[in-house]
């Protein structure tokens, strides 16, 4: 299994411009989440969802953020326009929803830079 | 106000001691899990403990899940450079249905 992919691994972007990330989850889970993590802050959930629908999404920090899943096996979170205090490290994460012993597997991270 | 209190934040030793750090909250937890990340990588997912008072093993690391499902700690023996990383708790609270992290604990293993 290739894991949870996303892309792209650096962005580096001038502030005012949209920005995209996307997110490949494991092939069969069913829920899946976009984290962000800072220094300051540690990993936020931002929004997740379940069998592509959005369940929560209260962690979104304003409305320049918004996030997809379409079908399955995609999910893009779009940042329009960017702001540098949204440079941070963007997981993505999947997982087979159920009971108490959630395992999730995160990808390797989209580390933005908005300059 | 964090949910999960991790500490120390940050801890420096020498290859061959011990160590604990802890994972503290006054929520219950339905259960409790444990991530290590290294530098340029996603948390991956060491352990999960789900019953009050439950230890688990994973080779020198043995982690504990408090009886009052509240906090947890891991204790790693005799550490190694290959422990350095940090380390992460995660909870998905009695009441919620989302996993939450801790700050983390940065460990810093010295050969």
């Amino acid at each position: 299994d290739a894991g949870v992919i996303q892309s792209p691994r650096h962005e580096v972007t001038e502030m005012g411009q949209e920005v995209t990330l996307r997110c490949k989850p494991i092939s069969g889970h069913n829920s899946l989440f976009w984290y962000r993590q800072t220094m300051m802050r540690g990993l936020e959930l931002l929004i997740y969802f379940n069998n592509n629908v959005p369940i929560d999404d209260s962690g979104m920090p304003e409305d320049r953020f918004s996030a997809k899943m379409p079908n399955a096996s995609f999910s893009t979170l779009k940042i329009q326009p960017s702001e540098p205090r949204d440079s941070a490290v963007y997981f993505c994460a999947s997982s087979l929803a159920g009971g108490a012993k959630w395992s999730y597997t995160f990808g390797s991270g989209t580390r933005l830079t908005v300059v | 106000t964090q949910l999960l209190e991790q500490s120390p934040q940050f801890l420096s030793i020498q290859e061959g001691e011990n160590l604990t750090v802890y994972c503290n909250s006054s929520s219950v937890f339905s259960s409790l899990q444990w991530y290590r990340q290294e530098p340029g990588e996603g948390p991956v997912l060491l352990v999960t403990v789900v019953t009050g008072g439950e230890v688990k093993k994973l080779k020198r690391l043995t982690f504990q899940f408090g009886d009052a499902r509240k906090d947890s700690s891991l204790h790693i023996t005799a550490a190694q450079p290959g422990d350095t990383g940090l380390y992460l708790c995660a909870g998905v609270r009695v009441s919620g249905s989302r996993l939450t992290f801790g700050e983390g604990t940065q460990l810093t293993v010295n050969p």
